[in-house]
């Protein structure tokens, strides 16, 4: 994938964690916002944090975004069991004309 | 509330074609640009194409410029996606989405359908 995620974190419940997102010049380097995506088995990704640090209405202030030069993080604080789930980050690339996805997060909440 | 509903996905054989459509309420169709996103079987998600509000501008992924054709038809508020020359890699389920922002760097997909499924096999 053009950005790039871990494969996977844990955390115990009530710890924190951070995926990360490394990107480059032509995405997140050269301006492009970084959003961030959860996903469940099954089911519809939903949005979790656009435009590097918003928070849709719902999503709890325990998910916090950032951004800084070629990459993007997702913080979790205060982890629940119901964390558990797939995390995507996605950006603009000019390079490729188009828009990118990282190839995922799994999150396990031990 | 906005509604996106995904319909088409079916088994078909490489080489053949297949049209998907995306039912939209609960917004002003054609003031937003929409997007299809795929997802194979176990792996992440994969942007496909994307058009503008007034279907005027489309964009898509290096995996299927020249095969796939995405179009709307704002007064039905419906996206499509035709899908010619299927290849077994194309297997994944296709979500539409729409799109919020104002630049290419600002856009994200802010409400997700259901997905529909789309095999490719012999």
């Amino acid at each position: 994938s053009v950005l790039t995620q871990p494969p996977s974190v844990s955390g115990a419940p009530g710890q924190g964690v951070t995926i990360s997102c490394t990107g480059s010049d032509s995405n997140i380097g050269a301006g492009s916002d970084v959003h961030w995506y959860q996903q469940f088995p099954g089911r519809a990704p939903k949005v979790l944090i656009y435009k590097n640090i918003n928070r849709p209405s719902g999503v709890p202030a325990r998910f916090s975004g950032s951004k800084s030069d070629t990459s993007g993080s997702l913080a979790i604080t205060g982890l629940q069991a119901e964390d558990e789930a797939d995390y995507y980050c996605q950006s603009y690339d000019s390079s490729l004309g188009g828009w990118v996805f990282g190839g995922g997060t799994k999150l396990t909440v031990l | 509330e906005v509604q996106l509903l995904e319909s088409g996905g079916v088994l078909v054989q490489p080489g053949e074609s297949l049209k998907l459509s995306c039912a939209a309420s609960g917004f002003t169709f054609g003031n937003f640009a929409m997007s299809w996103v795929r997802q194979a079987p176990g792996k992440g998600l994969e942007w496909v194409s994307q058009t503008t509000g007034g279907g005027g501008n489309t964009y898509y992924a290096d995996s299927v410029k020249g095969r796939f054709t995405i179009s709307r038809d704002n007064p039905k508020n419906t996206l499509y996606l035709q899908m010619n020359r299927l290849r077994a890699e194309d297997t994944a389920v296709y979500y539409c989405a729409k799109a919020e922002g104002y630049t290419y760097g600002e856009y994200y997909f802010d409400h997700w359908g259901q997905g529909t499924l789309v095999t490719v096999s012999s």
